[in-house]
């Protein structure tokens, strides 16, 4: 297992258009999380996943924004509408059920809405 | 609301000299993390410290946790120019699992 996989790398797509991003984790993993993070700034939370279960989202998480974890393996996370505040690298990553030895952070996918 | 505040933001220092980061958090926790990040790249983990008093060290990098000051720290011994970065602490919030970021502070070490 080679670590956090993020597809795509970059997106560029015109606003009102819908993008999907995926993630796949650390396969031993059993939660995983979405960040985003702008220019000069840190990251900024977005939800999680236990599993398959979605057990916290942010208020940051518009109707827009969906995510999904089905089987407890990979996830997406979708965008509807993209407007141009969305522009942001999305980040995805992955833990052991305690944390303790840290998250994993996959390369992130860097959306650009024109 | 849990607030994380680093200093400085931004750091330019010459090679061979040692400076130190602070992070700053606002409310209780036991839980907090180091990490890099490199121009247009993710986050790469340095440190993860559970508990007051923990002290971790990897090269010329050191960090350090007081829980009841609500401090941590990221000390640099002796930079090299491989070091130049932007470093991210992140705590975490009430102990599930989201992580609160500071904005970072970005290291240019020169030759």
């Amino acid at each position: 297992d080679t670590g956090v996989s993020q597809d795509p790398r970059h997106k560029i797509t015109k606003r009102g258009q819908n993008v999907t991003f995926r993630c796949d984790p650390i396969s031993e993993h059993n939660r995983l999380y979405w960040y985003r993070q702008t220019l000069g700034q840190g990251p900024e939370f977005l939800t999680y996943f236990q599993n398959e279960a979605q057990l916290e989202k942010s208020r940051l998480l518009s109707d827009r924004f969906s995510a999904e974890r089905p089987k407890g393996s990979f996830s997406t996370l979708e965008i509807q509408r993209t407007e141009q505040g969305d522009s942001a690298m999305y980040l995805c990553a992955s833990s052991w059920r305690t944390a303790n030895y840290g998250y994993t952070f996959g390369s992130g996918t860097r959306l650009t809405v024109v | 609301e849990l607030k994380v505040e680093q200093n400085p933001l931004f750091l330019s220092m010459q090679e061979g000299k040692n400076y130190t980061i602070y992070c700053n958090y606002s409310t209780t926790s036991d839980r907090l993390y180091w990490y890099r990040q490199d121009p247009g790249k993710s986050l790469e983990s340095l440190f993860v410290l559970l508990s007051n008093g923990a002290v971790k060290q990897e090269g010329r990098l050191m960090a350090s946790l007081d829980t009841k000051a609500r401090l941590s720290t990221l000390h640099i011994t002796a930079a090299v120019h491989d070091l130049s970065a932007t470093y991210f602490c992140a705590v975490e919030k009430d102990s599930n699992y989201q992580l609160i970021w500071g904005a970072g502070t970005k290291l240019i070490i020169k030759p």
